[in-house]
């Protein structure tokens, strides 16, 4: 089993700060979602990316997929109280057999008025 | 349509005690999955099923069980309930072939 790893485990910041977290293993994805998790909920889908060195923006936030496929990185700008929540990370192995999921850790952002 | 629902929303168990939890999904997906998600430990995959009649364990699948009679649901029991499956549960969707999973709003089980 891969080790997966998220930092920072936990992050509180103020509005309109910017801040990174990061998803880190020593195995190769073939590609890698991103999701958020807000309390009492189940986790939804902001981004897949799949090709190495791959940035996608989703209005204030930017995923990077690592050159070698084995980190990715999501950067917030200007976070406002809404970005509140878990952000979970979830690669997928280019061998699993019936898309076997798996998670990190997750990285539990609190962003304060 | 209502995506991903999960019964109950919350139940507390004495060890020893059985109960189902039953999941469904109305998007016509092929493949369902069983997940727990524990303080600190992110999500962790149970049991998922590719399509009707056919499941597979995943990473933590001591002490359940799972059923797939129908397409549109995923039944994860627990014969005899302990203790350390004291977790939030989630039910996830997805089509064939396609990465984004959907998941259902989670049951929160205590065991006491």
């Amino acid at each position: 089993t891969q080790l997966l790893e998220q930092s920072p485990q936990f992050l509180s910041i103020q509005e309109g700060e910017n801040l990174t977290v990061y998803c880190n293993s020593s195995s190769v994805f073939s590609s890698l979602q991103w999701y958020r998790q807000e309390p009492g909920e189940g986790p939804v889908l902001l981004v897949t990316v799949v090709t190495g060195g791959e940035v996608k923006k989703l209005k204030r936030l930017t995923f990077q997929f690592g050159d070698a496929r084995k980190d990715s990185s999501l950067h917030i700008t200007a976070a406002q109280p809404g970005d509140t929540g878990l952000y979970l990370c979830a690669p997928q192995l280019a061998d699993n057999y019936g898309q076997n999921f798996v998670f990190g850790p997750g990285t539990r952002l609190s962003v304060l008025p | 349509n209502a995506g991903v629902t999960q019964t109950p929303k919350f139940r507390v168990l004495k060890t020893g005690q059985s109960m189902t939890l039953l999941c469904a999904q109305d998007m016509n997906h092929e493949y369902m999955y069983w997940y727990r998600q524990d303080p600190g430990m992110g999500l962790r995959l149970i049991h998922y099923s590719v399509g009707e009649g056919t499941t597979a364990k995943g990473e933590v699948p001591d002490g359940y069980n799972v059923s797939r009679l129908k397409k549109q649901n995923f039944l994860l029991g627990l014969e005899s309930a302990a203790p350390s499956q004291t977790s939030v549960y989630f039910c996830a969707s997805t089509l064939a072939g396609d990465l984004e999973q959907f998941f259902g709003p989670g049951t929160r089980l205590t065991v006491l």
